[in-house]
């Protein structure tokens, strides 16, 4: 159980274009979902956090209008990049925070989106 | 500000050692600790999840213990195999008062375990 995807796993994309990543929750509702990228030999750093009908709240230093964050349905958010520049390449990924946690707040982390901008 | 120490950076190791993966955290309000392991270009498997109340969990070769009051928390792997070969992160979730959804990330050590 507490399975997370992400679509796509890598995308390539020309510079100024814009690229949607998707993070669903397949065996459970998630109350918030978490959105982090990791650079190279570096760990992950929290972009914003997405609770389902509301607005994302984005971490310091994150632009709001380039990382667009939608999470529509208690088991889906998106990511979406828009207009991209290389210096958004990177691996981003995304995780789930259960519905019905039981007071653990155990989050659930999807395998990883590797972005590429030429 | 919380903040997440992980020591070493790094391990080259023989198989079959025994090994203790460091993390400590500035900010003793947590509310659990985490274990991770990644692998090169995946994403992140959760391996030990310590509750702010207690002391250590197992499984299998893995032994995570945790002191929350000085701040420590440490990862033990025995007999230790190939396989094991990857990124270890540690990350806390501070308690309610500190924001209790985010999870805050050590840089990981990086182990590499050889026949």
């Amino acid at each position: 159980g507490a399975v997370v995807s992400q679509h796509p796993s890598r995308v390539i994309c020309k510079s100024g274009t814009s690229v949607k990543i998707e993070c669903r929750s397949l065996d459970f509702q998630a109350t918030t979902m978490f959105w982090y990228r990791q650079f190279p030999k570096q760990s992950l750093m929290l972009m914003a956090t997405s609770n389902e009908g509301s607005k994302a709240t984005y971490e310091q230093g994150v632009e709001k209008d380039k990382f667009l964050i939608n999470h529509a349905s208690l088991t889906l958010s998106t990511l979406t990049v828009t207009s991209a520049h290389p210096e958004d390449s990177s691996f981003y990924i995304c995780s789930a925070l259960p519905y019905a946690s039981g007071g653990r707040y155990e989050q659930y982390f999807g395998p990883g989106t590797r972005l590429t901008v030429t | 500000k919380q903040e997440v120490t992980q020591i070493p950076a790094a391990l080259s190791v023989p198989e079959g050692e025994n090994l203790v993966l460091n993390c400590s955290f500035t900010d003793s309000a947590i509310y659990n600790l985490q274990w991770f392991r990644q692998d090169p270009g995946k994403g992140l498997t959760s391996l030990l999840l310590i509750q702010s109340s207690q002391r250590e969990q197992t499984s299998g070769r893995l032994n995570a213990s945790l002191d929350k009051s000085s701040g420590r928390s440490t990862l033990y792997i025995a007999a230790s195999q190939p396989g094991d070969s990857a990124t270890y992160l540690c990350a806390v979730t501070p308690d309610f008062s500190g924001g209790y959804n985010k999870l805050i990330f050590g840089a990981g050590t990086r182990l590499a375990v050889h026949p």
